[in-house]
């Protein structure tokens, strides 16, 4: 069974500060890894994904690594900013039989970017 | 294009009622999953629906139960409801014929109390 874990629970940091979350799974047969943002009481977004192929994804301040066969990934946000205090999800897509992908998550990273 | 939306945003039940949670996916989209998220448990996934049939489901008992329509919305029935039923209720949609590729996208969600 595939497990998810996230480390840290929570985290604070300074305005300014460059910073990694980091997500770590079980079964490294996985075929993509994503990382959602979620603010309070609210839906997921999307952030980046990670194809089992690829070494790390980036969008403007985020950069997102994997290592499939340690099965880690890390998030880097740099130049944190006090809208980016939220909680911080990765999940990994695994086979679940047949043709059907199944997304398990991990119980994610609150962060808090004081200004 | 618009997202998808899940109606009604938030919902109080007591004990013992039942509740029929909507969903209504992007349009085009033919596949929509159903989370529960709890403070302790995490993003835990129910079920998945294609073209109106249960292609996954999770392990929760039998009074979480669901349907898909023709036009691909979606409905989540819980029955009996407990205490412990209490969550924020997230479905996602995606194209469903895409193997790995298809990315999730996710509602706003449905707040549900149980009293």
């Amino acid at each position: 069974k595939q497990e998810v874990t996230q480390i840290p629970a929570a985290l604070s940091v300074p305005e300014g500060e460059n910073l990694v979350l980091n997500c770590s799974f079980t079964d490294s047969a996985i075929y993509n890894l994503q990382w959602f943002r979620q603010d309070p009481g609210k839906g997921l977004t999307s952030l980046l994904l990670i194809q089992s192929s690829q070494r790390e994804q980036t969008s403007g301040r985020l950069n997102a690594s994997l290592d499939k066969s340690s099965g880690r990934s890390t998030l880097y946000i740099a130049a944190s900013q006090p809208g980016d205090s939220a909680t911080y999800l990765c999940a990994v897509r695994k086979r679940s039989g047949g043709s059907n992908y199944k997304l398990t998550f991990g119980k994610g990273t609150l962060l808090t970017v004081n200004p | 294009k618009a997202g998808v939306t899940q109606t009604p945003r938030y919902l109080i039940k007591t004990r013992g009622q039942q509740v029929t949670l909507s969903c209504s996916p992007i349009s085009g989209h033919r596949s929509v999953s159903w989370y529960q998220q709890t403070p302790g448990q995490g993003l835990q996934f129910l079920f998945e629906y294609f073209s109106e049939t249960q292609r996954n489901k999770g392990n929760f008992p039998g009074r979480f139960s669901g349907r898909q329509f023709s036009n691909s919305r979606s409905e989540m029935n819980v029955s009996t409801l407990e205490l412990g039923d209490s969550a924020l209720y997230l479905c996602a949609s995606s194209w469903g014929d895409r193997g790995p590729g298809n990315e999730q996208f996710f509602g706003p969600g449905t707040r549900l109390t149980v009293l």
